[in-house]
């Protein structure tokens, strides 16, 4: 039972484009989520997180939307570069849990 | 953020043999995890490292297999035991810090079992 889930393995965007990603849930007892970013050969990196009490979060070129009652939510980047290219994955956590349970993850590929 | 390190960088072992991988991280930090990726899939928790007692393991994961400890605030080791091929995979140490849901990934350790 896949609780987040990433239906796109995959996308292309050009340069200067933006790239949105999306993740959807099932859990609803979720209440913090997390956008990492994975080059090969590295361990995943923080970009982004959300609480469940905010609908969107900005951090320059990145913002992640919340979108509680449909239980999606999504990462835009803008504009995109071609260093952006990587494995995105969201993860989610419940209250004082702290495990993370990750999506299957999306390969961005930002073509220039 | 903190920088975490992960020995060996990779391995490749025999199958029934046991490898114990080393996560050091530079800063005190009150959780760490371990994490496995394998080939085409994506993050699985194995277990939050407590320090000073026994790590807590999720579910499919045991202590038999896969032994951890925790001897103080930065140092943590996975011993993957009595290896098999299903165990080639990417295992990866991670750490929160007080008040903080982020978790920061170390490089990743991986392992092939031939």
């Amino acid at each position: 039972d896949q609780q987040v889930k990433q239906n796109s393995p995959s996308l292309s965007v050009q340069e200067g484009r933006i790239s949105i990603l999306n993740c959807d849930y099932t859990n609803s007892m979720f209440d913090y989520f997390l956008w990492y970013k994975k080059y090969p050969a590295e361990g995943p990196t923080f970009l982004i997180s959300i609480s469940s009490i905010k609908d969107k979060n900005e951090d320059g070129r990145f913002t992640v939307f919340l979108n509680k009652s449909a239980k999606h939510l999504s990462l835009h980047i803008v504009p995109s570069q071609p260093g952006d290219s990587a494995v995105y994955f969201c993860a989610a956590t419940a209250g004082s849990a702290r495990q993370l349970t990750f999506g299957s993850g999306t390969q961005l590929t930002v073509l220039p | 953020s903190a920088v975490i390190s992960q020995k060996p960088s990779r391995d490749i072992c025999q199958r029934g043999t046991s490898l114990t991988i080393q996560c050091q991280v530079d800063s005190q930090v009150t959780m760490m995890f371990w994490y496995r990726q394998q080939p085409g899939q994506s993050l699985t928790l194995i277990a939050t490292a407590n320090q000073g007692s026994e790590a807590t393991y999720e579910s499919g994961f045991v202590i038999d297999k896969f032994p951890i400890s925790r001897p103080n605030l930065t140092f943590s080791t996975l011993t993957v035991s009595n290896m098999s091929p299903e165990d080639s995979s990417i295992y990866l140490c991670s750490v929160e810090f007080r008040g903080s849901y982020e978790q920061y990934f170390g490089p990743g350790t991986r392992l092939t079992v031939t």
